[in-house]
């Protein structure tokens, strides 16, 4: 157990609809980062917060934003779903502050179907 | 821009036998950090080994160890006494050591372990 939590851990729903990903990092880490794992793109970071801000952006569909809350949790809103964004989305955290905090742990992933 | 290159899609090993995966890497930076992720059929992703790049040293973590070469641009994962439970989806990936940046994926390398 990583200690970053994912909800949920599956979802189905249909193309144009609207969806909203959560992810707790482990107690403590500031850094949040939003991954997708496709079959065809692989694994692909979208969107970096630290602390409440964003600090990088990836290859993030302008359909899709997130934001990171004063608790420090993370939500990943993706809307007018099409089909080719059925993928996993993983969270991950990092940095706690001191040297040597940059590894990133995973969350288990949401796994996103849209039919 | 960073690139990681795993050039070995599939591979097998015997139980209890010793298999080394590939790994090289394009960057400009002279500081980063290395990591080998391994991905079961969970799907979980799970650390599997970080070597920082001033680190003349290679890391080792119980059966797994690297072989970091810097001038090469190439950071392989060996793994010993191979056991059922390792066969995973193993990617190799890149961090620019500048604060909590982003990882760069390769595209995997997925091992099986053959009883």
């Amino acid at each position: 157990d990583s200690g970053v939590t994912q909800t949920p851990k599956h979802l189905i729903t249909a193309t144009g609809q609207r969806v909203t990903l959560r992810c707790s990092p482990r107690s403590g880490d500031l850094s949040v980062y939003w991954y997708q794992q496709s079959l065809d793109q692989g694994l692909q970071f979208l969107i970096q917060y630290y602390n409440g801000e964003e600090r990088a952006k990836g290859n993030i569909l302008e359909r899709f934003s997130a934001q990171q809350f004063p608790d420090l949790h993370s939500e990943l809103n993706l809307s007018s779903l099409e089909l080719g964004d059925s993928a996993l989305y993983f969270c991950a955290s990092s940095g706690s502050g001191s040297w040597g905090t940059d590894t990133q742990y995973f969350g288990p992933g949401t796994r996103l179907s849209v039919l | 821009a960073q690139t990681v290159t795993q050039s070995q899609p599939e591979m097998s090993v015997q139980e209890a036998e010793t298999v080394t995966l590939s790994c090289t890497y394009d960057t400009s930076e002279n500081n980063y950090y290395l990591f080998w992720y391994k991905q079961p059929p969970s799907r979980q992703m799970i650390l599997v080994i970080r070597q920082e790049a001033y680190k003349q040293q290679n890391a080792t973590e119980n059966r797994f160890s690297v072989n970091f070469q810097k001038a090469a641009k190439s950071f392989s994962l060996k793994i010993s006494d191979s056991q059922l439970g390792d066969t995973a989806m193993y990617f190799c990936a890149f961090m620019k050591n500048s604060g909590n940046t982003p990882l760069v994926f390769g595209k995997g390398t997925r091992l099986s372990v053959i009883a």
